[in-house]
């Protein structure tokens, strides 16, 4: 089955505590994303990567680290971890849309709910 | 730079009615538009897409969509409401050129009465 799988799905943890979220897609998909979801905020964009090895900053992108050494893993990766930082994240991948344009659109993994406190 | 607008925070439509969720884009050319679902406690899940020709699309669940250019606006619609549409909805918006990144709204809640 086609998905995005992200782990854990639920996590409590203290600030200042390193942690890793981890990602991953079984589609072979170069494009890869982290969304914080918030109320009345929606969905931003932390970190994005358009292929391996190549990674770029989103809107939200303070406090956050990614890494891209495999195409099918995008950890998401808080260093020091601040209670401002709870929050429900999601992870999603596509296809780069030159090349699946009717593929094209996120597929997204079922979220991470993080409390830091 | 591109941006959604969701102007309903909350919407309650009865069982059996029909919806209509708004959407409004901001973009300097044709975009490429997406309606998400995500209902409580799950990740987001694709509607329906828009890239080219005709102006209205159909998705899954009964869900369709209408592009209409001159008023920069992707509105949803399904012509009768179950109590499994309960569930918050979110519009996209995706560049024609450059890569993959979407911009979404902030999204609509949509209730079912009874």
């Amino acid at each position: 089955e086609a998905q995005v799988t992200q782990n854990p799905r639920y996590l409590i943890t203290v600030t200042g505590k390193k942690l890793t979220v981890t990602c991953s897609q079984n589609m072979n998909h170069e494009y890869m994303s982290w969304y914080r979801q918030d109320p009345g905020l929606g969905l931003r964009q932390i970190y994005y990567s358009m292929n391996v090895e190549v990674t770029d900053k989103g809107d939200v992108p303070e406090g956050y680290k990614v890494s891209r050494k495999e195409k099918r893993n995008f950890p998401l990766i808080l260093e020091s971890p601040s209670p401002n930082q709870t929050s429900l994240y999601f992870c999603a991948s596509s296809p780069i849309r030159q090349g699946a344009k009717s593929s094209y659109g996120y597929t997204f993994g079922s979220g991470t709910r993080l409390t830091v406190v | 730079a591109q941006s959604v607008t969701q102007p309903d925070i909350h919407i309650t439509v009865s069982e059996g009615a029909s919806l209509e969720l708004r959407c409004n884009y901001s973009y300097g050319a044709t975009p490429y538009l997406f309606w998400y679902v995500q209902s409580p406690g799950q990740g987001l899940q694709l509607l329906l897409k828009y890239f080219s020709g005709d102006t209205l699309v159909q998705g899954i669940k009964g869900f369709e969509a209408e592009f209409k250019r001159s008023q920069s606006s992707f509105n949803l619609r399904k012509p009768s409401v179950h109590w499994s549409d309960a569930a918050e909805y979110f519009c996209a918006v995706g560049p024609t050129a450059g890569y993959s990144t979407l911009t979404f709204g902030k999204g609509t809640m949509l209730l079912v009465s009874p």
